[in-house]
This record gives structure tokens, sequence and C-alpha cells, in this order.
């Protein structure tokens, strides 16, 4: 079975202090791997994904995320933080070869303390 | 591009009434669309996948005379809850995705409270 895993279920951060948000995947297949916002009441927003090439992805909002393949891991990042980032963070995985399903981790709850 | 809408955003509801929910893409056709069930502070659980045309696919241990799931534009799925209950209370998201794309693009939620 596949499966995403986010370590962190909470991570709280100065404002303007960097950000890494954890994620681990397993697959011994190819795979696609997001990263998606949410903001209270809200649904999912796109920040990056990584289908192929370069394993550094650059996103929206100052995120970028970097593509381990040995270590199977794609944790997000951004260098300074601003209290508009507070949020719920998921990452997923999609297997372009064995369906439609999407496998999101539990989240992360990023807190920015001004 | 790629938007998603849901209607209504938020729903109130009576025990065993029945509540329907809109999941609409705006600028793309949408091959298959997804439903989701959210509950506080947890991830998204997948309830249905849906492709235009044929009946949904749901996920283990999901209700289908419960959760009853239409797709019959390539731009419009419908979720109904049949005869909710407090226990169905919960955040409804739906996504779609159109033929040949990797990426699911999400609709904004509906807040189904029943009372």
């Amino acid at each position: 079975a596949q499966s995403v895993t986010q370590l962190d279920s909470q991570v709280p951060v100065f404002e303007e202090a960097p950000v890494e948000l954890r994620c681990n995947y397993s697959s011994s297949v190819s795979v696609y791997l997001f990263w998606y916002v949410q903001y209270p009441n809200q649904g999912l927003q796109l920040l990056l994904k990584y289908l192929s090439g370069s394993t550094l992805v650059k996103g929206i909002n100052g995120f970028e995320a970097e593509f381990n393949k040995s270590q199977t891991s794609f944790h997000l990042r951004k260098p300074s933080v601003h209290i508009s980032d507070t949020a719920e963070y998921f990452c997923a995985a999609f297997h372009p070869n064995t369906g439609n399903q999407f496998y999101f981790g539990t989240g992360t709850s990023l807190t920015v303390i001004p | 591009g790629a938007v998603v809408s849901q209607h209504p955003s938020r729903v109130i509801c009576k025990s065993g009434t029945s509540v329907k929910i809109e999941c609409r893409s705006l600028d793309f056709q949408a091959t298959t669309m997804f439903w989701y069930r959210q509950f506080p502070k947890q991830s998204l659980m997948l309830m249905a996948t849906s492709n235009e045309g044929s009946k949904a696919t749901y996920e283990q241990g999901v209700e289908k005379d419960k959760f009853l799931i239409n797709h019959a534009s390539l731009t419009l799925s419908t979720l109904t809850v049949t005869s909710a209950h407090p226990e169905d209370s919960s955040f409804y998201i739906c996504s779609a995705r159109y033929g040949g794309s990797d990426t699911q693009y999400f609709g904004p939620g509906t807040r189904l409270t029943v009372l």
C-alpha cells in the first residue's frame, strides 16, 4: 500500500524565520508529489508539484520543495515566513500508472508567531 | 484556470432530511471528480471517485445508498447525503481532474451540520 507521512502535526515558527515541513512517501514505482495549503474553512490550494526533471521545485508564495528519491522525501521549505502563511499543509502522492487516487498525508499545522 | 466551485458553502439541516451538494468545474471539463470528507484537524478521506456518465466507485466503508453521487456532465457532480444524521456532520470537499492531467483541483468545501 502506498502512504504519505508528514512527521510533524504542528509547527510553530516566528515571523520571518525559515521553516521546513517534512514529508516522506512510500513507493516503489514512479510517483508524482504535491503540496497543498488549506486555509480555515476553505478547500485545498496547490502550492507546487513534482512530476519529473529538476528535483528542486518552486511554487507559489515563496515556497519550494526538493524531491529526494534516495530518502523518499519531499520536504517543503520557505526561507522567511509571514503571518499569512499560517494554515494547514498537506503533502500528497499520485501514481500515474495505478489509477486516480491521491494519497494524502495527515497534514501539518503551521502557525506563524508575530 | 482550473477553478472548481461548490454549492452551498454551508448548510444546516434537520436529522432525517437529505442534502445535495454540487461541485462544478468552471473552466475545464472534468472527466473525473472526487469527493472527500474531512473531520476537524484531520486529513482528507476519499469517499468516492466518479467518471462522467458512469457509476461512482466508492471507497471501502462508504455507504453507497447514503452518499449518492451523480456525475451527469463533464462540469457537474453532485453528492446527496440521504437521511442525514448528526454523525454525518463534516466538511465535504470535491476535486476534479481533466483527462491526462496530473493534478486534482479542489473546491472550497461545504460545511454540513446536521442537528
